[in-house]
């Protein structure tokens, strides 16, 4: 089965500092990966997925970016971070067809101060 | 209104009662998911199907394509239960979030 690791768990970082949060995945090849933000009292938003190494889709405009320089790593990052970029940021992988599961990470905490 | 509709907002059950969560969509999908969200923030999924039912321990899904709506159901609740849930449909390479049902189930 999947396991997907994210680190750091938790990060305190001050407006305008850079950001950068990594996913991995064990346990399958050539995943489809995504990067999800749930900001505090609402629902997941999708911010971009990967169906494969070099290959990102952004789903909302924003301050943030991604990339996937291996097939089983997956990494947001910022060069400026904002108080609004505050969240708990989560990554998923998805083997095989879209629809299939998606299996999540333990997520990581983001406060911008 | 948002794509993904979920109800209850907020639950709140004594032990062994039977819960049901809601959800209704507005969008065609390939598949709808059941993620279950502890305090400590991460997420297992729990189900994912397209039609009729599923169930796994005291847990059952179920769906209605034709009415855009699935029902989570929890038999004989206990407090570990305690969680968010949350509603997701597919489409493509994306997943579509209800806001989630807060859960509660007191001892």
């Amino acid at each position: 089965s999947q396991t997907i690791h994210q680190w750091p768990a938790t990060l305190v970082q001050p407006v305008g500092s850079p950001l950068s949060l990594e996913c991995t995945v064990e346990g399958t090849s050539n995943p489809n990966l995504y990067w999800y933000r749930q900001a505090a009292g609402r629902g997941l938003q999708l911010l971009f997925y990967s169906v494969g190494i070099g290959q990102i889709s952004s789903e909302v405009p924003q301050n943030l970016s991604a990339s996937r320089p291996q097939d089983r790593q997956f990494i947001l990052s910022s060069k400026k971070l904002l108080l609004s970029d505050s969240g708990f940021y989560l990554c998923a992988a998805e083997q095989g067809a879209e629809g299939n599961t998606q299996y999540f990470g333990p997520g990581t905490r983001l406060t911008v101060l | 209104k948002n794509e993904v509709e979920q109800s209850p907002q907020n639950l709140t059950a004594q032990e062994g009662e039977f819960i049901t969560i809601n959800c209704s969509y507005s969008v065609g999908i390939s598949a709808l998911h059941w993620l279950q969200q502890h305090p400590g923030g991460g997420i297992v999924s729990l189900f994912m199907l397209s039609s009729g039912k599923k169930k796994h321990g005291r847990l059952i899904a179920t769906i209605n394509i034709q009415e855009k709506h699935s029902s989570l159901h929890i038999t004989a609740s206990h407090p570990r239960d305690s969680a968010v849930y949350i509603c997701a449909v597919s489409s493509g390479s994306r997943l579509t979030f209800g806001e989630g049902t807060q859960l509660t189930v007191n001892p």
